[in-house]
């Protein structure tokens, strides 16, 4: 059984850098067949994947495109986490974070999300 | 708006069947294989079926999955009062290089 729990801010004031990590048990962030993802959710924009990271002989992060390199992800060896870093938060980055695993082609292990408000 | 277009509702009657379809296009669901996911209000989605027909262990067989060409279906039989929730379709996009998502499908059980 994988269990992932994100934490983190609830608030970031606008022009800030939202941060979260998502720490892992029951897997291995540095596993060869899975990767590490973080994906939102706002009434506005559904559900959005930002990226993700994962370990193949190297290690490898990729972002969303549509994030505009605002995006970084992470890993985190030592603590067995990986996190998520926004730049530049606007009240639109303003949502419900989940940090999920992908593993044979699934979206098969989610956190339990973390509700990040952008405001001053 | 989404990637992958779901309709905003569906609904049935209790023990009766209901479909969900998702769009998407040669990019993503031409490509690659679909996940369904439900969610109940303030839990996380919860994976359904992966490999555009596959259930996870403990996902029961009243949840079916199929694709052909650019577009997926879920089906649910034996509908039950507690299948009321949203449901999501979701792939891999080839194209913008990320996993994309439907609008999700608010489902009531009348």
């Amino acid at each position: 059984q994988v269990l992932l729990h994100q934490s983190g801010p609830g608030l970031v004031k606008p022009s800030q850098t939202l941060s979260l990590t998502c720490v892992i048990s029951g897997d291995s962030v540095s596993s060869d067949s899975a990767a590490w993802n973080w994906i939102r959710q706002s009434p506005s924009r559904g559900l959005e994947w930002l990226g993700r990271t994962y370990y193949r002989s190297k290690w490898y992060s990729e972002s969303a495109v549509s994030m505009k390199s605002r995006v970084s992800v992470k890993p985190d060896t030592p603590k067995n986490q990986f996190s998520l870093q926004v730049n530049s938060v606007t009240p639109e980055d303003t949502a419900v974070y989940y940090c999920a695993r992908t593993y044979d082609s699934s979206v098969d292990y989610w956190g339990q999300g973390i509700l990040v408000t952008v405001s001053s | 708006q989404s990637v992958l277009t779901q309709p905003p509702s569906a609904s049935g009657t209790p023990g009766r069947r209901v479909t969900i379809s998702c769009s998407g296009s040669s990019s993503n669901i031409g490509r690659d294989s679909v996940n369904w996911f439900r969610q109940f209000p303030g839990t996380a989605p919860k994976l359904l079926i992966y490999r555009n027909s596959q259930r996870p262990s403990g996902v029961p067989d009243r949840f079916s999955g199929s694709k052909s060409g650019t577009s997926a279906s879920l089906a649910i039989s034996g509908l039950q009062s507690e299948d009321e929730a949203d449901y999501y379709c979701a792939t891999w996009d080839g194209s913008l290089n990320g996993w994309v998502f439907g609008g999700g499908t608010k489902l009531t059980v009348l």
